[in-house]
């Protein structure tokens, strides 16, 4: 089993629509998580950061659930632009960076 | 004012060739790291830097050697050059120590093509 898992999609949804995914996460020491979006042949960017306590940022919402060990990504009203790929990260305190390999999002008009 | 920085953009080389990748970054972050992504897409980390001591180094191939001058530059040499080397290779730096709560910012990366 992966460490860190994603549906790796693509999901494929028109524009306005709202979408959600998940990753789970196997290490139970992480700490911290983040997701980020990468765009066709560039480098990941940083979306957001996921707190305990969920948070938002717009139209994208972040939560993460211990007990289930998953973190999710909420995207509301779907723009074209939103079509990337969007890749979780787990760092735990024995110093380990682990990426998902990402979902692969479409909107369509 | 690029924040990370890396080059070449490109780099096609033959089998058995040695080549060096380098990165810099101007944000003043202390931890800085080497990324590979495969074909697949799958982003791993290979090593992290904090203010140029090594601080993870996962099981990459010995002909692979990071050097850090300095905590604002983190280059990587890679020797005897293998297909399955060819990736798109990310420099990344971020504020404070990798395994804590601090995100990174990547380079544009650099694609290297082994023939």
């Amino acid at each position: 089993r992966k460490e860190v898992e994603q549906d790796p999609g693509p999901f494929n949804v028109p524009e306005g629509a709202t979408v959600a995914f998940n990753c789970t996460y196997s290490n139970s020491a992480s700490q911290s998580f983040f997701w980020y979006r990468q765009d066709c042949r560039k480098e990941p960017k940083l979306l957001m950061s996921v707190y305990s306590s969920g948070n938002e940022d717009g139209r994208f919402t972040a939560q993460l659930n211990r007990a289930s060990q998953y973190i999710s990504l909420l995207i509301r009203d779907s723009k074209l632009s939103d079509s990337a790929t969007y890749l979780c990260v787990c760092h735990s305190s024995a110093s380990k960076i682990i990426f998902g390999s990402g979902t692969r999002l479409s909107i369509r008009p | 004012d690029t924040a990370v920085s890396q080059t070449p953009k490109y780099l096609v080389t033959q089998m058995g060739n040695d080549k060096s990748i380098k990165c810099e970054q101007n944000l003043g972050h202390d931890t800085m790291y080497w990324y590979k992504q495969d074909s697949k897409k799958f982003l791993k980390i290979m090593f992290s830097y904090n203010n140029k001591e090594l601080i993870i180094n996962e099981t990459v191939p010995n002909r692979f050697s990071p050097k850090s001058p300095d905590k604002a530059h983190l280059n990587l040499h890679i020797n005897s050059l293998e297909l399955g080397d060819s990736a798109v290779y990310f420099c990344a730096s971020s504020q404070g120590l990798a395994g804590l709560s601090y995100e990174q910012y990547f380079g544009p990366g650099t694609r290297l093509t082994v023939t």
